[in-house]
């Protein structure tokens, strides 16, 4: 079974741009989350779907944005990016909400200059 | 939402057992402890979970105090691929990780 995959691997955007990130998660699995990892920061929850539904939020600003597809397939979009979004995102999907175990992906590495 | 405490870094001798200890004094009743790693440039991978009982899986064993206020992951014989960032985490919506605990295993 094919495990969380995230395109692309590596972004290097400028300043005011914005960025889609896509996640498509492990087959069967209805549940995406997303999570920022910064070296100051540690890892932060910015939300999570499920069945197309945003069901949680972390405490992001407005540019942070999510949607969730029917075959459960997630994007997450940044628009005006800023310096401080450069972080690694990292998308993990669960066969439920509030499901025990996630299965994280190897992430988005975004660099913001 | 519970929070977790962990020691900021430890080492561990390979082949001896690392003990890995979290507090969550504020956990609810029905809330589980999740335990996660995240070796370098990876995303976190899942170890083990528990409620108020002791589990074991094939990576770890979890022991839970039993007022539930606090944990200890074992890693009954650690290995230098051992190496990494461990996460205690009191599910909350969304689960949150702090700074986690990192472990150095050393030959």
């Amino acid at each position: 079974k094919a495990g969380v995959t995230q395109t692309p691997r590596y972004l290097i955007k400028t300043r005011g741009q914005q960025v889609t990130l896509s996640c498509s998660p492990i087959s069967g699995h209805r549940s995406v989350s997303w999570y920022q990892q910064t070296p100051g920061q540690g890892l932060q929850f910015l939300f999570e779907y499920f069945s197309e539904t945003q069901r949680n939020k972390g405490n992001f600003p407005g540019r942070f944005s999510g949607r969730q597809f029917s075959n459960s397939r997630s994007e997450m979009n940044v628009s005006t990016l800023e310096l401080g979004d450069s972080a690694l995102y990292l998308c993990a999907s669960s066969l439920v909400t509030k499901s025990e175990k996630l299965f994280f992906g190897s992430g988005t590495q975004l660099s913001v200059l | 939402d519970a929070k977790t405490t962990q020691p900021t870094s430890m080492d561990c001798a390979e082949g001896r057992a690392a003990n890995l200890p979290c507090n969550h004094s504020t956990i609810s009743g029905n809330e589980y402890v999740y335990w996660y790693r995240q070796i370098h440039s990876q995303g976190p991978q899942y170890i083990i979970h528990g409620l108020k009982n002791n589990e074991t899986n094939e990576m770890a064993s979890l022991i839970i105090t039993e007022d539930r206020k606090s944990s200890t992951l074992i890693l009954p014989h650690a290995t230098l691929r051992d190496t990494a960032v461990y996460y205690c985490i009191v599910r909350a919506p969304g689960m949150r990780f702090g700074a986690g605990t990192r472990l150095t295993v050393k030959p």
